[in-house]
C-alpha cells in the first residue's frame, strides 16, 4: 500500500544544474499537487495538475516546470537550480469530486541543497 | 482570496495538559478546513477535516476542532497531551466545492509543539 512515492528522497545540486524529482500515486486520483515547505512559510502550492495531460501554476511556480504524461505521475523540474530553491519538496494528491472536501495525501518529501 | 494564520509557531505543554493550537482564516467563500500533522523527517498526515456539516469535529488520536463562523476560526485541541503528540501541525484552508479551487489548500505557517514529562 504505496500511496504517494517521491523519488529521490536527498539531493544536493550545484548552482545552475537541472533535476526532475518524481512522484508517483497508486491511488488512481485525478489532482496531484507539488509544495515546497521552507521554514516558518508553512507549504506553499508549486504548480498542480486536475488530471492527465494538465498543469497549472500555483502560488510560488518561477523556476520550476511539471509535466503529468501519465495520471499516477507528476514530475517536477528545476532547470538551472538556484540556492533560493533549497528546500524540502513535497507532492500531495487527491480525487476530484467535490472540489475542496477532499484530503490530499502527502508523499515523505525530497530535501534538495543547492550550493 | 483565502489565507490562514496560526497564533504562535512554538506551543509547549506538559503530559497530560491541555493541548490548543489556533487557527484564523480568511475566505471570500464558505471554506473547507483541515489540520494536518508533520512528525520529523515525515510528510503532512491529515487530523481532521471540516466541511460544512457539524462545527464541532472529531479526528484521529484524540484531536478535535471547532468550527466558528464568527470568530473565523478553527482551534485544535486534545484535552491530554501525549508524548507522542510533539510533532508539527499546520491549519489549512481550501474554497468551497462551489468553486474552482481543484482542492487547493493554502496553509499556515505551522506550529510546533513540544510536550514535556
Amino acid at each position: 500500500n504505496a500511496g504517494v512515492t517521491q523519488t529521490p528522497k536527498f539531493r544536493v545540486l550545484k548552482t545552475g544544474q537541472s533535476m526532475t524529482l518524481l512522484c508517483a500515486q497508486d491511488m488512481n486520483h485525478e489532482y496531484m499537487y507539488w509544495y515546497r515547505q521552507d521554514p516558518g512559510m508553512g507549504l506553499r502550492l508549486i504548480h498542480y495538475s486536475v488530471g492527465e495531460g494538465t498543469t497549472a501554476k500555483g502560488e510560488v511556480p518561477d523556476g520550476y516546470n511539471v509535466s503529468r504524461l501519465k495520471k499516477q505521475n507528476f514530475l517536477l523540474g528545476l532547470e538551472s537550480a538556484a540556492p533560493s530553491q533549497t528546500s524540502v519538496y513535497f507532492c500531495a494528491s487527491s480525487y476530484s469530486y467535490d472540489r475542496g472536501n477532499q484530503p490530499q495525501h502527502f508523499g515523505d518529501g525530497t530535501r534538495l541543497s543547492i550550493l | 482570496a483565502q489565507s490562514v494564520t496560526q497564533l504562535g509557531s512554538h506551543v509547549s505543554v506538559s503530559e497530560g495538559a491541555l493541548v490548543l493550537l489556533r487557527c484564523n482564516y480568511s475566505s471570500s467563500v464558505p471554506p473547507y478546513l483541515f489540520w494536518y500533522v508533520q512528525y520529523p523527517n515525515q510528510g503532512l498526515q491529515l487530523l481532521l477535516k471540516y466541511t460544512s456539516a457539524a462545527t464541532l469535529v472529531k479526528g484521529i488520536n484524540g484531536f478535535e476542532a471547532e468550527f466558528k463562523k464568527s470568530e473565523t476560526s478553527f482551534h485544535l485541541t486534545k484535552p491530554s497531551a501525549h508524548m507522542s503528540d510533539a510533532a508539527e501541525y499546520f491549519c489549512a484552508v481550501s474554497a468551497h466545492a462551489g468553486g474552482t479551487s481543484y482542492g487547493k489548500l493554502t496553509f499556515g505557517q505551522g506550529t510546533i509543539l513540544t510536550v514535556h514529562p
